[in-house]
């Protein structure tokens, strides 16, 4: 089934620790995008990438990094994780330059930083 | 600035039809989104406007006015399984979306 995975499903993590979260779309959807969700707020962009090899910073990006090596990988990583980065991670792709550019959504990385 | 508003919970009852509101300010439109998102999962799509006026699909309807910054969410014949968060999104100028807190919709039967 067509779609995007995200990795891990949840994860607690040491204050200080590095975490990779992963993201992989099988849709060939040029742009992708990573947000943060936390109770009683809107989604917030982190990063986001219009086409493989480019990527741009959205309205969080702060101790976050992003990489766009190929289409279907969209990876974020906490080089120093902290408390405040306890949210849901969600990663979204969309097919960019179309009529609506519909962003689909990935299930979710519930992230814990102790 | 960007802005969007939208209520923090409702009640309605199966069977019958509610209407949620998002009013946004902004200087840049390039469409608005609706998406559902049941508790633990991911937000789906269910409605982009990006003209005034109503877009009708089964049971859901949405509708937007520009000039007003305003758009709702129709949605009739409620069922249990609509027990979900509704979320409005903007899309600015730059071409990325900007989302509301999100309204939780508690269907009662």
């Amino acid at each position: 089934i067509a779609g995007i995975t995200q990795a891990p499903t949840s994860q607690i993590l040491a204050a200080g620790r590095r975490m990779t979260l992963r993201c992989t779309q099988d849709m060939r959807h040029n742009a992708m995008y990573w947000y943060r969700q936390d109770l009683g707020l809107g989604l917030r962009l982190i990063h986001y990438s219009n086409t493989a090899g480019t990527t741009g910073k959205g309205e969080v990006p702060d101790g976050y990094s992003v990489s766009r090596a190929n289409t279907d990988d969209f990876p974020l990583t906490l080089a120093s994780a902290v408390p405040s980065q306890t949210s849901v991670y969600f990663c979204a792709s969309s097919e960019a330059g179309g009529a609506t550019d519909t962003q689909y959504f990935g299930p979710g990385t519930r992230l814990t930083v102790l | 600035g960007q802005n969007i508003d939208q209520p923090t919970e409702m009640t309605a009852t199966e069977g019958a039809i509610v209407q949620i509101n998002c009013t946004y300010q902004t200087s840049g439109f390039n469409g608005l989104f609706w998406y559902q998102q049941h508790a633990g999962e991911a937000p789906t799509f269910l409605s982009y406007n990006v003209l005034d006026g109503l877009e009708e699909k089964g049971r859901f309807s949405s509708f937007l006015s520009r000039s007003k910054g305003y758009s709702y969410l129709l949605l009739k014949e409620l069922q249990m399984k609509d027990s979900a968060s509704y979320l409005c999104a903007l899309r600015d100028s730059n071409y990325q979306l900007i989302w509301g807190a999100g309204t939780k919709l508690i269907i009662k039967p």
